[in-house]
């Protein structure tokens, strides 16, 4: 099925432990983006990606490192686990900056929990 | 400071009847809105938007309003189905040149009885 996969779906880590979270893309988007989700809150920007080699800081990208080699994948990375990243993590493309042409579209999350 | 307020964290409506959902916004750079829709266990699916240059945008069963001298939008569900039982999310976004970032209410649960 063609959109966005992330990898893992669930995850449990001990502080000061660290982890990828993958994301990849099949329909060719240039824009890439990692929101969290905190409970009863609203999706944060972590970090985004306009194109393959270039990438640039969202709201709250303290404690995570993203990186755009290629055009389908945009992993974020988790140095130094905290407890406050326990999260829902949730990776988006779009076709076109602004959202316009129809929105992101995301992956269906991974939940992090920090121990 | 919030952005895009959603105050009704959660709503429920008889199927058939119509659901109004809410949105508040103060950042007034803001030109474009959208609507998200969202499952248990998966990611937000993009609904409806509208351009600041219109007021109503309608697809089907959905329409979205938008009021802006009151920086407000709503969404209306007619007529609502159990299936539209899930979380939506109001968002925002400034156009233009090197703008990316979509900022997002924090939703209002729906839930749609039979």
């Amino acid at each position: 099925n063609a959109g966005v996969t992330q990898t893992p779906k669930f995850r449990i880590l001990k502080i000061g432990q660290s982890m990828t979270l993958q994301c990849t893309q099949d329909m060719n988007h240039n824009y890439m983006y990692w929101y969290r989700q905190d409970p009863g809150m609203g999706l944060k920007l972590i970090y985004y990606s306009v194109g393959a080699g270039i990438t640039d800081k969202g709201e709250v990208p303290n404690g995570y490192n993203v990186s755009r080699s290629t055009t389908e994948d945009f992993p974020l990375r988790l140095e130094l686990a905290a407890p406050s990243q326990t999260s829902v993590y949730f990776c988006a493309s779009s076709y076109s900056s602004g959202a316009r042409g129809g929105g992101y579209t995301f992956g269906s999350g991974t939940r992090l929990t920090v121990v | 400071d919030q952005q895009v307020k959603q105050n009704s964290p959660s709503l429920s409506v008889q199927e058939g009847r119509i659901s109004i959902l809410n949105c508040d916004y103060t950042n007034s750079m803001f030109d474009y809105f959208l609507w998200y829709k969202k499952y248990p266990a998966e990611g937000p699916t993009f609904l409806i938007s509208i351009s600041s240059i219109k007021d109503k945008n309608e697809d089907g069963r959905f329409t979205v309003f938008l009021n802006k001298s009151a920086k407000h939008l709503s969404l209306h569900i007619v007529p609502s189905q159990p299936g539209d039982s899930a979380v939506y999310f109001c968002a925002a976004i400034t156009s233009g040149a090197g703008s990316y970032q979509l900022t997002f209410g924090k939703g209002t649960k729906l839930s749609v009885i039979p």
